[in-house]
């Protein structure tokens, strides 16, 4: 199955800085990676996602790059704000069939600091 | 949001029982499925289904039964808990595939169980 890695763990940045998550997947064949957000004691909801036929995708302060040489994809938001605050995740699909079996990554605390 | 809702959202049980856990949909989607969230592993996929009683495992499916008789809902079903079972577990549903790939999942509001 796809293999999801996933960095920094924990990332502080100031209010207004960018901040940058970045992760890997193993199968090359994999066409479809979207990024979550989860709130403290909310769901994880999608923020942004990426298909294998573009390299970047934007959406307002939130942007996501794909490299399909390198097998990895990263999240870019720009403009920080408080309540960018949250724990991202990025996740893969397998590569055919399955549906949305996604695997995921780790996650990514953020924190956005006044 | 999704029409999925999941219940009950908590629930205290002794190792040993067995404990039920319920996701319904109102979206008419295809897939649906089970994750658990524990610090540091994110949201591991327990088990997952394609169709009516179509149903396979995922990478942490040990412990975990489910059914799938209609399709707005799906049931996990621990059949005798263990404390390394208590964690918070999510149904996610979708449409399953577009003509570009796989469609967005989404996540109902979570079920907290604790194993004692």
């Amino acid at each position: 199955g796809e293999n999801v890695e996933q960095h920094p763990s924990t990332l502080s940045v100031q209010e207004g800085d960018s901040a940058v998550i970045k992760c890997t997947y193993s199968d090359s064949a994999s066409n479809y990676f979207p990024w979550y957000k989860q709130e403290l004691g909310k769901r994880p909801q999608l923020i942004i996602d990426i298909r294998s036929n573009v390299g970047e995708k934007k959406d307002q302060r939130i942007a996501v790059t794909l490299n399909k040489t390198a097998k990895h994809f990263s999240l870019h938001i720009t403009e920080t704000q408080p309540e960018d605050s949250a724990v991202y995740f990025c996740a893969a699909p397998p590569p055919r069939g399955g549906g949305n079996k996604l695997t995921f990554g780790t996650g990514t605390q953020l924190k956005v600091e006044l | 949001d999704a029409g999925i809702t999941q219940s009950p959202r908590h629930k205290v049980t002794e190792t040993g029982t067995p404990v039920t856990l319920r996701c319904h949909q109102t979206e008419n989607h295809r897939y649906m499925y089970w994750y658990r969230q524990d610090p540091g592993h994110g949201l591991r996929l327990i088990h997952y289904s394609y169709g009516v009683k179509d149903t396979d495992k995922g990478e942490v499916s040990d412990g975990y039964s489910v059914s799938r008789s209609k399709t707005e809902d799906f049931l996990l079903t621990l059949e005798s808990a263990t404390s390394s079972q208590t964690s918070v577990y999510f149904c996610a549903i979708s449409g399953g595939q577009s003509a570009g790939g796989p469609t967005e999942a989404f996540f109902g509001q979570g079920t907290r169980l604790t194993v004692v």
